[in-house]
């Protein structure tokens, strides 16, 4: 099994700021397959990248993903007050799909 | 438009079988992709439990693999959940998705007597 492992746990920066969210694997990731989710409180998680580096649809370009084989990033580059939420990382390329634990962005 | 709508009991006795169904709309499960279910404890994370590929392979998660099986109803566009011998540490929100990008809103199931 693939462990994904998030840091930070916690984020906290203010509206403006850029997040830079890690996301590092116990085994290397086919990048075709590794996901970021945004999950605000009391909703669905929210597809935001896939392919490690593929927008989903809808998605502001200040969402920008990178990596590759162990370590993966999501960056926000400036912070708006909608995108406080925790950040799900997941690979879907080897079974059993996998999530981190998330890290939590949040308004300092 | 793709959308997923889970449905079910909210409340399963300990032992009992929790079951779900997805129902789906705007694309038709037999056309692509894959479908399958992942849960959330309350303030947790997230938990894959299996997939359905498009063409009717199931996997699941090896953690959960004894006690659960997936299945398709494709005249009706749905899939279908069953866990069986729950317990109090299967109480989560139960997600259906459209691997990766389209997911129900979720429904949280309770395990309690």
């Amino acid at each position: 099994e693939i462990v994904l492992t998030q840091s930070p746990g916690t984020l906290s920066l203010s509206p403006g700021e850029r997040a830079t969210l890690s996301c590092r694997a116990s085994q290397s990731v086919n990048s075709r397959y590794l996901a970021w989710y945004q999950q605000k409180p009391g909703q669905a998680p929210r597809l935001l990248i896939y392919g490690a580096s593929s927008r989903a649809t809808g998605i502001p370009d200040r969402f920008s993903g990178s990596g590759s084989g162990t370590d993966f990033t999501l960056t926000i580059s400036r912070l708006e007050p909608e995108d406080f939420a925790v950040y799900y990382c997941q690979q879907y390329g080897s079974s059993p799909w996998t999530f981190g634990q998330g890290t939590k962005v949040e308004i300092k | 438009q793709v959308q997923l709508q889970e449905s079910g009991p909210g409340l399963v006795k300990p032992s009992e079988t929790l079951s779900l169904t997805c129902t789906v709309s705007g694309y038709s499960i037999t056309s692509g992709y894959q479908w399958g279910w992942i849960r959330q404890p309350p303030g947790k994370g997230l938990e894959w439990i299996g997939s359905l590929h498009h063409s009717g392979s199931t996997s699941y998660n090896p953690s959960l693999k004894s006690r659960v099986t997936i299945s398709v109803d494709t005249s009706k566009n749905q899939f279908s959940l069953k866990l069986t011998s729950v317990t109090a540490a299967d109480t989560a929100v139960y997600y259906c998705a459209r691997f990766v990008d389209y997911w129900g809103q979720g429904t949280l199931v309770t395990v309690s007597s």
